[in-house]
């Protein structure tokens, strides 16, 4: 089972909005709503931001926006904000032998 | 409020075996099944595998084979992921995980357990 695909960074500047993409198969991104972003500052567990596509949890901004279509996802942080700063996973759900895979994750630099 | 709170730092010789815990507390232990997810030092993240609490069924990822195994004890609300053989390679900081309402996604997060394996 192959990781996810990412790119490896995104910038902007403060104000700005960027979008993290997130490329699977069918087997993973393509068929299933599971599929969920974490934020991770350095140091410091993962932190949930996104689940089932396109949902956020309770107390996480609504800056960031969630979004798929095929076999990509997407995450939008909208109104860059320096505490942004952190790298950025995502995760299927996979219909495969092994039940879950992460994304080979993102560096989000605020400029 | 949701807990997991996972055991100290180990150092381990190659070859050796190490076992981590997690304990839960701030909702039904048996309820919702605990992932383990490990990263290695500036890597990604990668899923190891998923135990039921309930019955103790599991799941874990082919990259393993026949090395790691995840046990619980509901009656500490513990679960335990013991890796064996280990490897230079399996350095890395392990983190056990649970899902949401419905058992999906990465919802609570241990604050992660960090293994050395060195000469």
């Amino acid at each position: 089972q192959s990781a996810l695909t990412q790119p490896a960074s995104v910038s902007g500047s403060p104000g700005q909005s960027i979008t993290i993409s997130c490329t699977g198969t069918s087997s993973d991104v393509g068929g299933h709503k599971h599929v969920s972003w974490y934020q991770q500052h350095p140091g410091k567990a993962p932190k949930l931001m996104i689940f089932d596509v396109s949902d956020r949890p309770s107390g996480v901004s609504n800056r960031f926006s969630g979004s798929k279509s095929g076999n990509t996802a997407s995450l939008t942080i909208s109104g860059l904000q320096a505490e942004d700063e952190a790298d950025y996973y995502c995760s299927s759900y996979s219909s495969s032998t092994t039940l879950y895979v992460f994304g080979t994750g993102t560096k989000v630099t605020v400029l | 409020q949701v807990q997991l709170v996972q055991s100290g730092g180990e150092v381990k010789k190659p070859g050796a075996s190490v076992k981590v815990s997690c304990k839960a507390s701030g909702y039904t232990f048996s309820s919702y099944g605990i992932s383990w997810v490990r990263q290695a030092p500036g890597q990604g993240l990668e899923w190891m595998g998923w135990i039921s609490t309930d019955n103790g069924n599991t799941n874990y990822a082919q990259k393993f084979p026949g090395r790691v195994t995840m046990t619980t004890d509901i009656s500490t609300s513990t679960a335990y992921m013991e890796l064996r053989s280990l490897r230079s390679d399996d350095t890395a900081m392990y983190y056990c995980t649970r899902g949401g309402r419905d058992g999906y996604n990465f919802w609570y997060w241990g604050q992660g357990t960090l293994v050395t394996v060195s000469s």
